[in-house]
């Protein structure tokens, strides 16, 4: 039992490039999040997915994409990557929307040059 | 806007002595609470969850809160190492089902 996964776990980048950063659990939850984390300032929610075949954006959705590709998986896209994306993205999942307890993934540092 | 305040520390606090950690929030409506430890370099984790006035207690920590000050605070006694991390608090908004508001942390150092 895995928990929740995420690659990579370090990720360089040059303004411009597109990624995808891949999230997958193994808990049967129906709730997945992404979340970035900056130095001095709290986790904040980019999209979720409430459950399979939704998704909804969070509160900071600008310049990412996101797949709720099965119950499994989600993932998150930069289309065209900008330095302000530098960033610690973390994956989480629940078994109920939230408010209910957020079992997180290991993070992807990223760095856009 | 929603907030969620806490001291970003660090705070030291001796081996074996009781830590206090403290968090203001600002939606009146919030119905939901959570604190989570995050060691250096690592994700968070769920430490407790609270959801009504008063305290609550799971070995070493009691999360207590007051909705009428809108603060939540968590204590962990016996301190030890180990405990030694940044804890998160994380607030639900009214009307919002998916939506926490996270405090940026309070470093905590527990010195033997």
């Amino acid at each position: 039992n895995a928990g929740v996964t995420q690659t990579p776990k370090f990720q360089v980048l040059k303004t411009g490039q597109s990624m995808t950063l891949q999230c997958a659990q193994d808990m049967n939850h129906n709730s997945m999040y992404w979340y970035r984390q900056d130095p001095g300032m709290g986790l904040r929610l980019i999209y979720y997915s409430a459950s399979e075949g939704t998704t909804d954006k969070g509160e900071v959705p600008n310049g990412y994409n996101v797949s709720r590709l099965n119950k499994r998986e989600f993932s998150l896209r930069l289309e065209s990557a900008a330095p302000s994306q530098t960033s610690v993205y973390f994956c989480a999942s629940s078994e109920r929307i939230a408010p209910d307890t957020q079992y997180f993934g290991p993070g992807t540092r990223l760095t856009v040059l | 806007q929603k907030e969620v305040e806490q001291n970003s520390g660090p705070l030291s606090v001796p081996e074996g002595a009781i830590a206090s950690l403290n968090c203001t929030y600002s939606d009146r409506g919030s119905q939901s609470f959570f604190w989570y430890r995050q060691y250096s370099g690592k994700s968070p984790e769920l430490i407790m969850s609270i959801y009504s006035n008063g305290d609550k207690e799971d070995g070493r920590f009691t999360a207590q809160l007051n909705k009428a000050s809108q603060y939540v605070s968590l204590l962990i006694r016996d301190s030890q190492p180990s405990d030694s991390a940044t804890y998160l608090c994380a607030v639900n908004i009214e009307n919002s089902n998916y939506q926490l508001i996270w405090g940026a942390g309070t470093k905590l150092i527990i010195k033997p």
